[in-house]
């Protein structure tokens, strides 16, 4: 079964720092791998994700995620951070060429911004 | 990027009373669409796969009878909830994606709120 861990459920960073978000997921292969931000109220946007190819994937906003098969991670990082960026992220995993199959969310992260 | 939306945004109802959201894709066909229920600060949990003419796939745990699924187009896939108790209000979000290969595209979620 595929599973997602987003081990902080809270981070406050201040405005203009770096940040990055954690991500680790179990699956039995390379799975398709998603990052989401929710502001509130709303439904989800497509930050990122990766399929194949080069770890290093670049998103909208100025995220980036780097997967380590390794170490079964896909952190988010940016490397300064704008008030806007004030939401929820979600870590989510799906099965290779699954646009028809299940993702399976992490808990999320709940992202603080301070001046 | 694809659009989906949903309608109505917001819904409260009396309890006993059913509902109807709609979830439509706006410049794509989708063969197949999820829905999520999102209870508040919580990941979001699939529901269902609704299959353009046939019937839907629920995950374990969701009642059938009680969150009745019709994806009658291409375009279109409606979650009735009937009966609908407090304990059903919720944040109910769909997602489409654009092809095999390719990844959701999400609906901004309707909340439902049962009094």
């Amino acid at each position: 079964a595929q599973s997602v861990t987003q081990p902080d459920i809270h981070i406050t960073v201040s405005e203009g720092a770096s940040l990055e978000l954690r991500c680790n997921y179990s699956y039995g292969a390379t799975p398709y791998l998603f990052w989401y931000v929710q502001s509130p109220g709303q439904g989800l946007q497509l930050l990122l994700k990766y399929f194949s190819g080069d770890t290093l994937v670049q998103g909208i906003k100025g995220f980036e995620a780097e997967f380590k098969r390794s170490q079964s991670s896909f952190n988010l990082r940016k490397p300064s951070v704008h008030w806007s960026d004030a939401a929820e992220y979600f870590c989510a995993v799906g099965p290779p060429g699954g646009g028809y199959q299940k993702v399976t969310f992490g808990t999320g992260t709940k992202l603080q911004v301070i001046p | 990027g694809a659009v989906v939306s949903q309608h109505p945004s917001r819904v409260i109802c009396k309890s006993g009373t059913s509902v109807k959201i709609e979830c439509r894709s706006l410049d794509f066909q989708a063969t197949t669409m999820f829905w999520y229920r999102q209870f508040p600060k919580q990941s979001l949990m699939l529901m269902a796969t609704s299959n353009e003419g046939s019937k839907a796939t629920y995950e374990q745990g969701v009642e059938k009878d009680k969150f009745l699924i019709n994806h009658a187009s291409l375009t279109l896939s409606t979650l009735t909830v009937t009966s609908a108790h407090p304990e059903d209000s919720s944040f109910y979000i769909c997602s489409a994606p654009l092809s095999a290969s390719e990844t959701q595209y999400f609906g901004p979620g309707t909340r439902l709120l049962v009094l």
